[in-house]
């Protein structure tokens, strides 16, 4: 079990330009979700996916914010014409499909728009 | 909506010394609860959980109880250690929803010698 990974740990990217970030959940986790936590707050949720399936989406997922999880394993966040508050850490999670189940959190990736 | 309410930090202790982190919330229906854990430099990590009332989640020290009278799950430890800093965040999943987790902001422990 190699846990949760998400690439890139660090992005620095200019206002207006897209970034793409991915997520690798724990192999045999169905659910995975997409977090944001920005400086000071606990993570806020964004969306997450059943197997290949985006079943919810925040209101706070904008138009400029798309996820994908083409084969039901890692997942894409693509942020599009970023802005200076997209600024923040981005978190993936992943468990399986019970009930209550324990989420398990990658690294993060941390995006900053100059 | 789902809400999650913690105790302000920064928390300064002296080693040893007893910790209690607040926390309480409001949920529709009946949440499970939890308490994750950051590190400095590391991902969110699970501490401990309970997913009904009355349930005592407890895991290197910590202890929480599920009281749903009060709608709290606060964090206990009897003896800090310089090891415990860090970031705990307490958190709830509705039973629907796929259960997403609503944190709370955030309670910094720093533990001295």
């Amino acid at each position: 079990d190699t846990g949760v990974s998400q690439d890139p740990r660090h992005k620095i990217t200019k206002r207006g330009q897209n970034v793409t970030f991915r997520c690798d959940p724990i192999s045999e986790h169905n659910r995975l979700y997409w977090y944001r936590q920005t400086l000071g707050q606990g993570p806020e949720f964004l969306t997450y996916f059943q197997n290949e399936a985006q079943l919810e989406k925040s209101r706070l997922l904008s138009d400029r914010f798309s996820a994908e999880r083409p084969k039901g394993s890692f997942s894409t966040l693509e942020i599009q014409r970023t802005e200076q508050g997209d600024s923040a850490m981005y978190l993936c999670a992943s468990s399986g499909s019970g009930l209550v189940e324990t989420q398990y959190f990658g690294p993060g990736t941390r995006l900053l728009v100059l | 909506g789902d809400s999650v309410t913690q105790m302000e930090g920064p928390v300064t202790l002296s080693e040893e010394a007893f910790l209690t982190i607040n926390c309480t919330y409001t949920a529709t229906g009946y949440p499970s609860l939890f308490w994750y854990v950051q590190y400095p430099g590391e991902g969110l990590q699970l501490l401990l959980k309970a997913t009904k009332a009355d349930d005592k989640g407890s895991n290197k020290g910590f202890e929480a109880t599920y009281r749903k009278e009060t709608t709290s799950f606060h964090l206990e430890k009897g003896s800090v250690q310089v090891s415990d800093s860090a970031v705990y965040f307490c958190a709830l999943s509705s039973t629907g929803g796929g259960n997403k987790l609503t944190f709370g902001t955030g309670t910094q422990l720093k533990v001295e010698l």
